[in-house]
């Protein structure tokens, strides 16, 4: 069973653009939650969607965005990018409605420069 | 919302030794409590979890103990082996908040051979 798979797995941009992850869970998961993992603050939850709804929103500027398809698929998006994005942008997936495993892909490495 | 903070955040022990990382929680609300690994380039893996209604889990050489009155939960690791360092996160959810984890600052573990 293949796991969870993110891309692009790094990537570089300059501030004031804008930058699209991608995520395709497990199949048959229909939660899928973004983290963004950083030296200094650790590993913040930003939202979290089942089946195409969010259902969970972290504390993160309008900026961050996400939606996910009806096949479960995710997508985030940053717009206006600043120094500070730059981050590991972790994926999980889970096939339960509510609190349990996640399962994380390796991640998305955004660098702003 | 909820605060997770655990300690220590760099640990260092000897192939064979036990290993204890420890985490406290603020909201009484939360009732799950899983604890992951990450290894270098990789995302986190989920280890063991706990959830309110039982003060103590034991899988192998990992064992998570919670105290639900004083707000803390424990992870301990018995014989040690080189391969456990990595850096361990604990975390805390509530059962209405979907997938959203709360996580803790992590603890670098170290097994020296």
């Amino acid at each position: 069973k293949a796991g969870v798979t993110q891309t692009p797995r790094y990537l570089i941009k300059t501030r004031g653009q804008q930058v699209t992850l991608s995520c395709s869970p497990i199949s048959g998961h229909r939660s899928v939650s973004w983290y963004q993992q950083t030296p200094g603050q650790g590993l913040q939850f930003l939202f979290e969607y089942f089946s195409e709804t969010q259902r969970n929103k972290g504390n993160f500027p309008g900026r961050f965005s996400g939606r996910q398809f009806s096949n479960s698929r995710s997508e985030m998006n940053v717009s206006t990018l600043e120094l500070g994005d730059s981050a590991l942008y972790l994926c999980a997936s889970s096939g339960g409605t509510n609190t349990g495993e996640l399962f994380f892909g390796e991640g998305s490495r955004l660098t702003v420069l | 919302g909820e605060n997770v903070e655990q300690h220590p955040s760099t640990l260092s022990v000897q192939e064979g030794d036990s290993a204890v990382i420890k985490c406290t929680y603020s909201d009484s609300a939360s009732n799950y409590f899983p604890w992951y690994k990450q290894e270098l380039g990789k995302g986190p893996q989920l280890i063991i979890d706990i959830r309110s209604n039982v003060g103590e889990k034991k899988d192998q050489r990992i064992a998570v103990t919670l105290n639900k009155t004083a707000k803390h939960f424990s992870l301990h690791i018995t014989e040690t082996q080189p391969e456990d360092s990595a850096v361990y996160f604990c975390a805390a959810s509530k059962g209405n908040a979907g997938n959203m984890l709360t996580f803790g600052g992590g603890t670098r573990l170290m097994v020296k051979p």
